[in-house]
């Protein structure tokens, strides 16, 4: 069955404390994995998109990479205002699957 | 100006009573989508329409009715509420189904069934 499975489920960390969030992934025919980010009482905001193994992309604090297995969110030097709920969805050709996502709370 | 509105973004009512979610986007995509985000936020797709025309309908109870009157609209109707029915359900859009670009998403409808 594919999933999409994130970890960790919640991270604090300390203003300028760089860290990773993992987002593994078993999806046949995978065209793309997304990042999104969730802040409270909102929709999903579109951060990345990955689509080869080897690929990254960068913006402000945050870069994503991509492996065949896994992909990474890694938050370099975060201010409080990077806390969010950080999604990734793998893209099927017929549909998203979602993970549950990692809290990330940035404490100042 | 919003993208995907949503309304409306809280709704309260009685288990067993019919409503209505509106959706609707600016942004002249051709595939729109339900999602339902449980007390985990776990965001699960519900269904998703291209061009006005169901393709996905992921084993949603038949009380979950869907109605898309043109491409930038998408509507949810759902009958007999029930108690397992509180939660977010949130509308995203995209370009095209099978373009593997990112869905754009509304803020929201809060269900709580009472």
């Amino acid at each position: 069955e594919d999933q999409v499975t994130q970890s960790p489920e919640a991270l604090r960390l300390q203003e300028g404390e760089s860290s990773s969030l993992n987002c593994s992934y078993t999806v046949s025919g995978l065209r793309g994995l997304f990042w999104y980010r969730q802040d409270p009482g909102k929709g999903p905001e579109f951060l990345f998109t990955l689509y080869s193994a080897g690929e990254e992309k960068e913006k402000e604090r945050l870069k994503a990479t991509l492996t065949k297995k896994e992909s990474f969110l890694h938050i370099t030097a975060p201010k409080p205002e990077d806390s969010a709920t950080y999604l990734c969805a793998a893209d099927r050709d017929d549909k998203i699957i979602f993970g549950k996502g990692t809290r990330l709370h940035i404490l100042p | 100006d919003t993208a995907v509105s949503q309304t409306p973004k809280y709704l309260v009512t009685q288990m067993g009573n019919d409503k209505s979610i509106k959706c609707e986007q600016n942004l002249g995509h051709d595939t729109m989508y339900w999602y339902k985000q449980d007390s985990k936020k776990f965001l699960k797709i519900m269904f998703s329409y291209n061009n006005k025309e169901l393709i996905i309908n992921e084993t949603v109870p038949n009380r979950f009715s869907p109605k898309s009157p043109d491409k930038a609209h998408l509507n949810l109707h759902i009958n007999s509420l029930e108690l397992g029915d509180s939660a977010v359900y949130f509308c995203a859009s995209s370009q095209a189904v099978d373009s593997n670009q990112p869905q754009h998403f509304g803020d929201g409808t809060r269900l709580s069934i009472l």
